[in-house]
């Protein structure tokens, strides 16, 4: 079975500093996706980048950017140029190929951008 | 315009009352699900719809019954709610692409549930 683990519960950074949060996950998949979401104290799920693991690019949104590491089974987001309004619980996210195509998702860390 | 709506947004109900969860989706997706977020803010899947079937449908008890009228509803229906059912729950759809990869889920606002 797929597991997503992330390590870290909760962080903080400055603002407009940059902060790395961790992520493996355990797959026996060879093709699958994997995805940060982002969810402010609103509960809205707001889906922040996501990697094809086909894909050897790492990918990259605004100041968003992941570090994927296959092998490794990790996957990695960083932020750059921290603003308040990152403030939020990061989930990673996993979903295998085929016609399911639910997320297992990892617990979650907290991430508050202090000014 | 919203992708996925969910109703009611919240929903304060006593043990042992039946309770419906609404949601909609106008992305013209074929896949939608329900997850549970509980209290330690976890998610975890609880039931997945292609084109109107059910296709997963993880260790629920059977007071939670999905029911999917068309590929653009799915609603909830939890009957004898206990106090441990109180979560936020979230309701997203995806499109299956024709390789069976998927896009990215959209969800919705979520309906935070509490049994009294």
């Amino acid at each position: 079975a797929q597991t997503v683990t992330q390590s870290q519960p909760e962080m903080s950074v400055q603002e407009a500093e940059t902060v790395t949060l961790s992520c493996t996950y355990d797959t026996s998949e060879s093709n699958y996706y994997l995805f940060w979401y982002k969810q402010p104290p609103s509960r809205q799920m707001i889906l922040v980048i996501r990697q094809e693991a086909y894909k050897q690019q790492n990918a990259t949104e605004n100041r968003f950017s992941v570090n994927f590491q296959k092998a490794a089974k990790s996957f990695s987001l960083k932020i750059s140029d921290s603003q308040l309004g990152d403030t939020a619980m990061y989930f990673c996210a996993f979903s295998g190929g085929g016609s399911q195509g639910n997320l297992i998702f990892g617990k979650g860390t907290k991430l508050s951008v202090k000014p | 315009d919203t992708a996925v709506s969910q109703t009611p947004k919240y929903l304060v109900t006593q043990m042992g009352n039946d309770k419906s969860i609404k949601c909609e989706q106008n992305l013209g997706h074929d896949t939608m699900y329900w997850y549970k977020q509980d209290s330690k803010k976890f998610l975890k899947i609880m039931f997945s719809y292609n084109n109107k079937e059910l296709i997963i449908n993880e260790t629920v008890p059977n007071r939670f019954s999905p029911k999917s009228p068309d590929k653009a509803h799915l609603n909830l229906h939890i009957n004898s709610l206990e106090l441990g059912d109180s979560a936020v729950y979230f309701c997203a759809s995806s499109q299956v692409r024709a390789e069976g990869f998927l896009n990215e889920q959209f969800f919705g606002p979520g309906t935070r549930l509490t049994v009294l």
